[in-house]
């Protein structure tokens, strides 16, 4: 059974652009969250995201936005990027509502 | 106060040895329980997950939950060099996980 997957596996931008991370759950999960680890930092929640809709949000501006697909799978958009928002972004996901998280490989994201 | 607090580390032990790592969380509500590896530079692996009061073994993994002391432990026995990694403490708070910072973990050969 095929893990989650993420795309890019690293990025590149700069100040001001815009990035656009992608997520596609293990087959059968409709439940997707996003993280962000900054280096040296803990995982910090961003999204949650369930059959289609945005259920919850961690403690972030809203230029941290994204959404799903009928697909389940999910995009994390990042607008006017700035210097700190250079992370490790992962995208998790599950079958069931609170219920075990399964994590992708992660994109790397370094704003200059 | 933070949602999940973890022992600080780093902690290093000989190979054989046993590790332990700790974990509060400060949600009395709080219903799943999850230990993460992460090694540097990758995504956390699930090692653990539990529910209930009491211990839960899985290989040299043991994972003990103490809901009234809102306290959760992993043992990590006959320790190995691959176990050296960070793992993280995640506790499920309103479909959410919230994760501890993370215990450094040095098993030394």
């Amino acid at each position: 059974e095929a893990g989650v997957t993420q795309s890019p596996t690293h990025l590149i931008k700069t100040r001001g652009q815009q990035a656009t991370l992608r997520c596609s759950p293990i087959s059968g999960h409709t439940s997707v969250y996003w993280y962000q680890q900054a280096l040296g930092l803990g995982l910090q929640f961003l999204l949650w995201y369930d059959e289609g809709e945005e259920r919850n949000r961690g403690n972030f501006p809203p230029r941290f936005s994204g959404r799903q697909f009928p697909n389940y799978s999910s995009e994390l958009n990042v607008n006017a990027l700035e210097l700190e928002d250079s992370a490790l972004y992962l995208c998790a996901s599950s079958g069931d509502r609170g219920e075990t998280q399964y994590f992708g490989p992660g994109t790397r994201l370094l704003v200059l | 106060q933070k949602e999940v607090e973890q022992n600080s580390g780093p902690l290093s032990v000989p190979e054989g040895a046993i590790a332990s790592l700790n974990c509060t969380y400060s949600d009395r509500g709080s219903q799943s329980f999850f230990w993460y590896r992460q090694y540097s530079g990758k995504s956390p692996e699930l090692i653990m997950s539990i529910y209930s009061n009491g211990d839960k073994e899985d290989g040299r993994f043991t994972a003990q939950l103490n809901k009234a002391s809102q306290y959760v432990s992993l043992l990590i026995r006959d320790s190995q060099p691959s176990d050296s990694a960070t793992y993280l403490c995640a506790v499920t708070n309103d479909y959410k996980l919230s994760f501890g910072a993370g215990t450094t973990v040095t098993v030394r050969a």
